[in-house]
Parts: C-alpha cells; structure tokens; sequence
C-alpha cells in the first residue's frame, strides 16, 4: 500500500520558521516527482512546489520563492519543506502527494495525498 | 499562471440526480486536467486524471470530459457519499493551479 504520513506541524511564532517532513511507503520513491500542496482554513488549493525524482529540479510558486525550500532524502524515502518568516497567511494544511505521469511531457497527477499537517501560525 | 475557473461554485443536488461540474481554463491545456473529490478533515482524492481517465477504484458513476479550455466532471446518478467538495487542476504548466472549489450539498 501507498502511504504518505506528514508531520511536524504544530503552533509556530510569527516571523519563526517550520519544517515538515513526509515519510513514504509502499513505492519507489527515487523513481517519483512529489509535490506539496496546502489549504488555508475553509480555502482552496494552493501548490507550492515540485521536485524531481533526484533532486535536481524544483518548482516553486512564486509567491514563496525565497521564503520556502524543499528536498528530499531518497535514502530515507523523505520529503520535505522549509518555510521560513511566517505570516498568519502560512496557516494551512500542509499536504504532500507524489506525482504521477504516464511519460515525460505526458499529462500528470496527483495520488495518493497524505493525510496533511496542520501549521498554525500564531502568538 | 492558468487561471481555472469552477462553475458552479456550490450547488444542492438529491440522491439520485445527474450532475455536471464545468472547469474552464484561461489558456488550453490540452488534456492535462485532473478532478479531485475531498470530504471534510480529509485530503484530497484524485477521481479522473488527463480528462476523462477514471482512478483505479473510483465509481463509473464518475466521468470527465473536454479538452483545451473546457472541462466537465460529471456524477450520472449521485450517491450519499458523493457530497463533498471537488477541485479541478491544471498539470500543463506551473505554477501548477487548481480551481476554487465545487461544493456539493444535499437538498
């Protein structure tokens, strides 16, 4: 079975920083893009970026370049997120999917989802 | 960015009925539209990828169509679990964008 378990959200300080990590199974992780994707309370989507099957590709939105990186450990079947000086606007559910595609160029998707972890930026 | 617009954006149905959910995107993506059902507290789950291609373990009941700039996701005869919210997505180019949201409510 694929399984995709975030963790590390939790109550973070304005202008303080998080870490959220995305712990695989169930696939071969070195052979798949993955994405995170977030929700605002009661909002909609929002990706906030793509990376490679290696590493060496990554895709941001633009509103988070500078703020927001992301890697991964293929050794330990990991994903991960870096957001750094939070605003009350990064309160979200964090959600992180690893992307599908039938071919390079071909259309792709996201699936499974992990469950999210929820950030709540606060004082 | 591709723009994706839903239509509508909320709408009460009963069981049983037929419904069309329509996606319209600001440039063509080909065919590189996805659909996506999510209940309450949970995460998403992907329906139809490329248009009208049916997930693995998703009911008949569930099909898409369209290409270029419109898209429609429609439920032929809708059941009590169907009601939720359903987003459509565009995988054509990033930053990657998604539609903002159909809820569905029973009547």
């Amino acid at each position: 079975e694929v399984r995709l378990v975030e963790s590390g959200g939790g109550l973070v300080q304005p202008g303080g920083s998080l870490r959220l990590s995305c712990a695989t199974s169930g696939f071969t992780f070195s052979t798949y893009w993955m994405t995170w994707v977030r929700q605002a309370p009661g909002k909609g989507l929002e990706w906030l970026a793509n990376i490679k099957e290696d590493g060496s590709r990554i895709r941001y939105v633009d509103s988070l370049k500078g703020r927001l990186t992301v890697s991964r450990d293929n050794a330990k079947n990991s994903l991960f997120l870096q957001m750094n000086s939070l605003t009350a606007e990064d309160t979200a559910v964090y959600y992180c999917a690893r992307v599908v595609e039938i071919a390079s160029a071909a259309p792709n998707w996201f699936d499974p989802w992990g469950q999210g972890t929820l950030v709540t930026v606060s004082s | 960015d591709i723009q994706m617009t839903q239509s509508p954006s909320s709408l009460s149905a009963s069981v049983g009925d037929r419904l069309t959910i329509t996606c319209r995107a600001s440039q063509s993506i080909s065919n590189f539209l996805n659909w996506y059902q999510q209940k309450p507290g949970k995460a998403p789950k992907l329906l139809i990828f490329a248009a009208s291609s049916l997930q693995s373990g998703v009911p008949s009941r569930f099909s898409g169509s369209g290409s270029g700039t419109d898209f429609t996701l429609t439920i032929s005869s809708l059941q009590p679990e169907d009601f939720a919210t359903y987003y459509c997505q565009q995988s054509y180019v990033t930053p990657i964008t998604f539609g903002q949201g159909t809820r569905l409510e029973i009547k």
